[in-house]
């Protein structure tokens, strides 16, 4: 019944080591969101795919890259993992039109050691 | 400026009592949206509930509503009997038809602790 899924829960990478999670979803939405959220803090925005459109945030670091190669599925890409890369990453789909409501993934806890 | 503001870092309740959780925001777009998201300790954030700007009524799902007072620019989410699984961060967002990338601009979160 999962409708937003995130592989895998919970990943440790080493400094410096590349990582992928991703993120897949059976709504048939359009719109596919990225989000990185520390501790104790709100989500915050890295980019978003508008149907093929990449939309990055102006402050994403070039660290974190995304591919979406169909509608169904997204990767979140960190090229370089830091300590400071550690957070709770969370995935999120829309349809437009639909009052606009972001539906999210369960997430994944990134480590980074 | 586009703000969310939530006061309350953090929030008790007795279990089966009622509480109010207050979000104020600010925008100049008369066309917004806004929404209240659970996130328990697991992580995952899980939609609530939603208010349009031309809504006329108060929006209400189940054991949540939203008390929108559009000129105090305010958005409160009100939990009725409230159950030991409503523990958790509740964040308001809100969302503006002046970007067209629809983006949510999330408050600090307010975090709910219900007491037995």
């Amino acid at each position: 019944d999962a409708m937003v899924i995130q592989n895998p829960r919970y990943q440790v990478t080493q400094f410096g080591k590349p990582v992928t999670l991703s993120c897949s979803q059976t709504l048939n939405h359009n719109v596919m969101y990225w989000y990185q959220q520390k501790s104790s803090q709100a989500p915050k925005l890295l980019f978003h795919y508008y149907d093929k459109d990449f939309n990055n945030e102006a402050d994403t670091p070039d660290n974190f890259q995304s591919r979406r190669p169909n509608t169904s599925f997204c990767f979140l890409d960190i090229r370089s993992p830091g300590l400071g890369d550690a957070a709770m990453y969370l995935c999120a789909t829309r349809l437009q039109g639909d009052r606009e409501t972001q539906y999210f993934g369960p997430g994944t806890r990134l480590l980074v050691l | 400026a586009q703000k969310i503001t939530q006061t309350q870092p953090g929030m008790f309740v007795q279990e089966k009592e009622a509480v109010t959780l207050d979000c104020t925001y600010d925008t100049s777009d008369p066309s917004y949206g806004l929404f209240w998201y659970k996130q328990p300790s697991s992580g995952e954030m899980i939609f609530l509930i939603y208010q349009g700007s031309y809504d006329q009524q108060n929006a209400t799902e189940g054991r949540y509503s939203l008390n929108f007072q559009k000129a105090r620019k305010s958005a409160n989410l009100v939990i009725s009997a409230s159950q030991l699984g409503d523990s958790a961060m509740y964040f308001c967002a809100m969302r503006t038809r002046m970007d067209s990338s629809y983006k949510l601009i999330f408050g600090s979160g307010t975090r709910l602790l219900v007491r037995p």
